[in-house]
């Protein structure tokens, strides 16, 4: 089974500009989460889809993070005007079930360095 | 108050003792409890979860869970280097959201 994929891999990126990421989960996983991950802490969910609708942004920073799950397969993250503090590793993460009960199976992640 | 709290560590053990790793969570409502190993620059993944009240072993790993005292833990048997890396907790609350502690990292010195 493949596991989820993501790219880039690593972004370098002046404050103020726009950038974005890709997550291709794994096949039949409906349930597809956006995380952030700053150095030396735990990953914080930014948003939660089930197939394509939103179940959680609660945690999106709305006025500069964008997410979309078109066709309930990939998603993309957008940040537009990043800020020195977006700096962290974004991870994707899909899982087959409906709710945060159902493990989570993570991509690599895109490490992020905003300058 | 964080959903999940650990203790950041680091934690050194030898090679061949237990390692013992220690979350509390502070939803009463949480269910489901996880635990996750990520090593250095990778993503995480996972070890083991727990629903129940008490001991569920597999392999060198037991996760132990005491709803009444919200506190949950993973016990590593006869550690290795290669378990060295940052354990993260994770619950999930009543209303179904996935909380991840700070992780806790681990050194096992030969």
């Amino acid at each position: 089974e493949a596991g989820v994929a993501q790219s880039p891999r690593y972004k370098i990126i002046e404050k103020r500009q726009s950038v974005a990421f890709w997550c291709n989960p794994i096949s039949g996983h409906a349930t597809l989460y956006w995380y952030q991950q700053i150095l030396g802490q735990g990953p914080k969910l930014l948003i939660q889809f089930q197939n394509n609708g939103v179940v959680d942004d609660s945690q999106l920073p709305k006025d500069r993070f964008s997410a979309e799950r078109l066709k309930g397969v990939d998603s993309t993250l957008k940040i537009q005007p990043a800020k020195l503090e977006d700096s962290a590793v974004y991870l994707c993460a899909s899982s087959s079930g409906a709710g945060g009960s159902t493990p989570l199976h993570f991509g690599n992640g895109t490490r992020l360095t905003v300058t | 108050q964080k959903e999940v709290e650990q203790n950041s560590g680091p934690l050194s053990v030898p090679e061949g003792a237990i390692a013992s790793l220690n979350c509390t969570y502070s939803d009463r409502g949480s269910q489901s409890f996880f635990w996750y190993r990520q090593y250095s620059g990778k993503s995480p993944e996972l070890i083991m979860f727990i629903y129940s009240n008490g001991d569920k072993e597999d392999g060198r790993f037991t996760a132990q869970l005491n709803k009444a005292s919200q506190y949950v833990s993973l016990l590593i048997r006869d550690s290795q280097p290669s378990d060295s890396a940052t354990y993260l907790c994770a619950s999930v609350t009543g209303a179904n959201n996935l909380f991840f502690g700070t992780g806790t990292r681990l050194t096992v010195i030969p």
